[in-house]
């Protein structure tokens, strides 16, 4: 059973540029949320798709935004890149929403803007 | 709001040793709370999570954690450190809401000595 996959691994933009990433999520699961770690942070919530909507967005602005497909995957895209904009980004599964779900996560996206 | 603080960002112990990783967070409400790992250029991994069935969690890798609501802790322990266990650790509470985001701590570097 394959776990959580995202794509691609690593990434190099520059300022103002433009990103897509891109996650599956664990078999049989059909919420997906989206995490910003940081170097030397905890992950931060940017924002959860069930069901193809988007339920909850965490303190991102709108240059973060997403999608859910049909098949359940998502993407993340992030407009006009800027510096600190460089981070892992985490994409997480779950088998539905709500606090005692457990969240399985990717093996992340490193960005990196120069 | 719910939060989570993770008192000590290293800790180093030598192999064998009793490993604590300290976790104590803030909520209005029962928390459900999580403690996961990261291994270098990884993902996270979960250890183990409290949802209430009882206090002592038992997880993977010989991993448990108490939880203790007059101290609003849940502290991370095994008996015997293996060179293995050297990772960040993050500790988290799941936001009350119906997503169940995750509120991450800032993590602790476990660095295990020969």
């Amino acid at each position: 059973d394959a776990g959580v996959t995202q794509s691609p691994t690593h990434l190099i933009k520059t300022r103002g540029q433009q990103v897509t990433l891109r996650c599956s999520p664990k078999s049989g699961h059909d919420t997906v949320s989206w995490y910003q770690q940081a170097l030397g942070q905890g992950p931060q919530f940017i924002f959860q798709y069930y069901e193809e909507e988007e339920r909850q967005r965490g303190n991102f602005p709108d240059r973060f935004s997403g999608h859910q497909f049909p098949n359940y995957s998502s993407e993340l895209n992030v407009n006009a890149l800027l510096l600190g904009d460089s981070a892992l980004y985490l994409c997480a599964s779950s088998l539905d929403s709500g606090p005692q779900e457990t969240q399985y996560f990717g093996p992340g996206t490193r960005l990196l803007v120069l | 709001a719910q939060s989570v603080t993770q008192l000590g960002s290293h800790v180093s112990v030598s192999e064998g040793a009793l490993v604590l990783l300290r976790c104590n967070y803030s909520s209005s409400v029962p928390p459900y709370l999580f403690w996961y790992v990261q291994y270098p250029n990884q993902g996270l991994q979960l250890l183990l999570k409290y949802t209430s069935a009882a206090t002592l969690v038992k997880g993977i890798n010989g991993f448990e954690a108490e939880f203790k609501k007059s101290e609003t802790s849940f502290h991370l322990t095994k008996p015997s450190a293996h060179m293995s266990d050297a990772a960040e650790y993050f500790c988290a509470v799941s936001d009350s809401g119906n997503t169940g985001k995750l509120i991450f701590g800032q993590g602790t570097t476990l660095q295990v000595k020969p």
